[in-house]
């Protein structure tokens, strides 16, 4: 079975682009959950999404951050403009149900950098 | 969410040695998990414990849930080098959809 797919693995960019990270969730869950992973903070949790539904976004740093899931197995993570503070490892993580005994399953990441 | 103090920081073993390591927080959790992270890639889930004085084993790893429900451990037995990594603990409240992270402990192993 496919595990969580997150695109692009690697993303380097210059200070005022647009950067769009892309997840696709495990097929059946219905949780969305976007991460943030930096040595100073580890990880931290920026929003979490219920059946496409934003339901806790008190994580995103500003408003140059924003997520969206235009379908149930999709989700972008953009940030434009985008500054050198923002490099770091963003992970998604799926999970079946919203509550209870629900694991989250981590994408590998994209670890991005601005210059 | 809650803090978790995770440690050790960080551990230099020997190959063949058992290795513990610990979460403690000042809040109760029900559901205690340990993850282990290899270097670039993404956490992947190691253990889950949904029980107070739960031990459970996956292969060479055991983690137990403390009695008090405030803390958990992870033993690793016969360590070999693919066990390098930061494991991390993470801890979850009934009926919140919330996981708090440990800060990490990292392994790293002398062939």
């Amino acid at each position: 079975d496919a595990g969580v797919i997150q695109s692009p693995r690697h993303e380097v960019t210059e200070m005022g682009q647009e950067v769009t990270l892309r997840c696709k969730l495990i097929s059946g869950h219905n949780s969305l959950f976007w991460y943030r992973q930096t040595m100073m903070r580890g990880l931290e949790l920026l929003i979490y999404f219920n059946n496409n539904v934003p339901i806790d976004d008190s994580g995103m740093p500003e408003d140059r951050f924003s997520a969206k899931m235009p379908n149930a197995s999709f989700s972008t993570l953009k940030i434009q403009p985008s500054e050198p503070r923002d490099s770091a490892v963003y992970f998604c993580a799926s999970s079946p149900q919203g509550l209870g005994k629900n694991i989250q399953y981590f994408g590998a990441g994209t670890r991005l950098s601005v210059l | 969410g809650q803090q978790l103090n995770q440690s050790p920081q960080s551990m230099f073993i020997q190959e063949g040695e058992d290795v513990s390591m610990n979460c403690t927080s000042s809040s109760i959790f029900n559901t205690w998990l340990w993850y282990k992270q290899d270097p670039g890639e993404g956490p992947v889930l190691l253990i889950a414990l949904y029980k107070a004085g739960e031990l459970t084993s996956n292969g060479r790893l055991t983690a137990q849930f403390g009695i008090t429900r405030k803390d958990s451990f992870l033993n690793i037995s016969a360590s070999i080098p693919s066990d390098v990594g930061i494991y991390f603990c993470a801890g979850q409240v009934t009926n919140d959809y919330k996981l708090s992270f440990g800060a990490g402990t990292t392994v790293t192993v002398r062939a």
